[in-house]
């Protein structure tokens, strides 16, 4: 099956500075590309995704950038606030026509953002 | 998005024992999930519960011990059965209304085994 890995597993910025957080994965049959966010005590809360018929996506601060050559994928965080604290999972889903697949989750970053 | 409740959001429960965790979604959906969220760790696959029929589990994992039922298209329930300190973990529902849309996560249960 699919096998995601993520980095860092824990990332600390300073209010205002950016983040990034990186997935690779194994399938090049993969092409649907979630993040989620959970926050403490929390499950899960989808922020953003991408198919792989696209390099690029964003919605407002947050951006995920996906290059299928190299099989990689990443969250980029601007100007970030400290409630953007949490844990954040990649994931990568291989889809059949527009059918979604399973998900296979990375490990998880604990963004912390320091006020 | 569909609003997913999950029961009881948290337990304390003694080894030998059974739990059933139910989630219950506002609005009818094709797919319901099951997942394991082990303290820190990231989220695996129990199983895909489908409606009238029985669940789709994944390596691992057996109805035995985690039977699974799925009466209609908004409500479903997972067990845990003869628990052991190692199933000490959170376990979340997910839905997707149809297979063409993203999946969304109730707020878990938080299981502790004494």
């Amino acid at each position: 099956g699919e096998n995601v890995e993520q980095h860092p597993s824990t990332l600390s910025v300073q209010e205002g500075d950016s983040a990034v957080i990186k997935c690779t994965y194994s399938d090049s049959a993969s092409n649907y590309f979630p993040w989620y966010k959970q926050e403490l005590g929390k499950g899960p809360q989808l922020i953003i995704d991408i198919r792989s018929n696209v390099g690029e996506k964003k919605d407002q601060r947050i951006a995920v950038t996906l290059n299928k050559t190299a099989k990689h994928f990443s969250l980029h965080i601007t100007e970030t606030q400290p409630e953007d604290s949490a844990v954040y999972f990649c994931a990568a889903s291989i889809n059949r026509g527009s059918t979604l697949g399973r998900l296979y989750f990375g490990r998880g970053t604990q963004l912390t953002v320091w006020p | 998005s569909a609003v997913i409740s999950q029961k009881p959001s948290r337990d304390i429960c003694q080894r030998g024992t059974s739990l059933t965790i139910q989630c219950q979604v506002d609005s009818q959906v094709t797919m319901m999930f099951w997942y394991r969220q082990q303290p820190g760790q990231s989220l695996t696959l129990i199983a895909t519960a489908n409606q009238g029929s029985e669940a789709t589990y994944e390596s691992g994992f057996v109805i035995d011990k985690f039977p699974i039922s799925r009466p209609n298209l908004t409500f479903s329930t997972l067990t845990v059965s003869n628990m052991s300190p190692e199933d000490s973990s959170i376990y979340l529902c997910s839905v997707s209304p149809d297979s063409y849309q993203p999946q969304h996560f109730g707020d878990g249960t938080r299981l502790s085994i004494l």
